[in-house]
């Protein structure tokens, strides 16, 4: 059971580019969310999916595009890239819809760096 | 500011010891939940505690929460080497200009089990 994938596991990009950071889970979760971690902070919440077709904002959207058209898959697009969104991205799923009722599984995240 | 945060930020104890660590919030909530974090990792559910429960018990570690002080502290006892990580709280924050939900991350306490 692969629980949550992340890929790639480290990315450099250029300031300006575009790329679309990859999430799936196979336990048919419907709940899927993406965080970014930053050091010495704990995680912040970008945007989250309570189901296919279904997305919404979290504490710090800007700069990010997310779309949910399979239960199993969550990309994260940075639209074009900064240095301030140069971080550690975490997705994670859960069973239910509620924000925050359910433990989450978590992928073990993307490394990006903005140049 | 986080919702959660825990306290110390570092603790260093010897292999055999009892670790604990707290976590304090700010508002009113339904459940609490604890992490952990392995270097170059993913997070980890430890234990989720709901606000009608005082205590929760899961192998070497125990969770207390007291909603009328806004504080939950996680124990655990018996520390190995391999207890070495950082841990988090995290709790569910609306806010208040938009009402979104979002489970939010204390910046977390890091554990140092020396063998």
């Amino acid at each position: 059971n692969a629980g949550v994938t992340q890929t790639p596991k480290f990315q450099v990009l250029k300031t300006g580019q575009s790329m679309t950071l990859q999430c799936a889970q196979d336990m048919n979760h419907e709940y899927m969310s993406w965080y970014r971690q930053d050091p010495g902070m704990g995680l912040r919440l970008i945007h989250y999916s309570v189901g296919a077709g279904i997305t919404d904002q979290g504490e710090v959207p800007n700069g990010y595009n997310v779309s949910r058209s399979t239960t199993e898959d969550f990309p994260l697009r940075l639209l074009s890239a900064a240095p301030s969104q140069t971080s550690v991205y975490f997705c994670a799923s859960s069973t239910g819809t509620g924000v925050g009722n359910q433990p989450q599984h978590f992928g073990d995240g993307t490394r990006l760096s903005i140049l | 500011s986080q919702q959660g945060e825990e306290d110390p930020q570092a603790l260093s104890i010897q292999e055999g010891e009892n670790a604990t660590m707290n976590c304090s919030y700010k508002t009113s909530i339904n459940n609490l939940q604890w992490y952990r974090q392995n270097s170059g990792r993913g997070l980890v559910h430890l234990i989720l505690i709901r606000s009608n429960e005082r205590e929760k018990h899961s192998g070497r570690l125990r969770v207390t929460l007291d909603t009328s002080k806004k504080s939950s502290s996680l124990l655990i006892t018996a520390s190995r080497a391999a207890d070495t990580a950082s841990y988090f709280c995290a709790t569910v924050r609306t806010a208040m200009d938009t009402g979104r939900r979002a489970l939010t991350f204390g910046s977390g306490t890091r554990l140092q089990v020396q063998p």
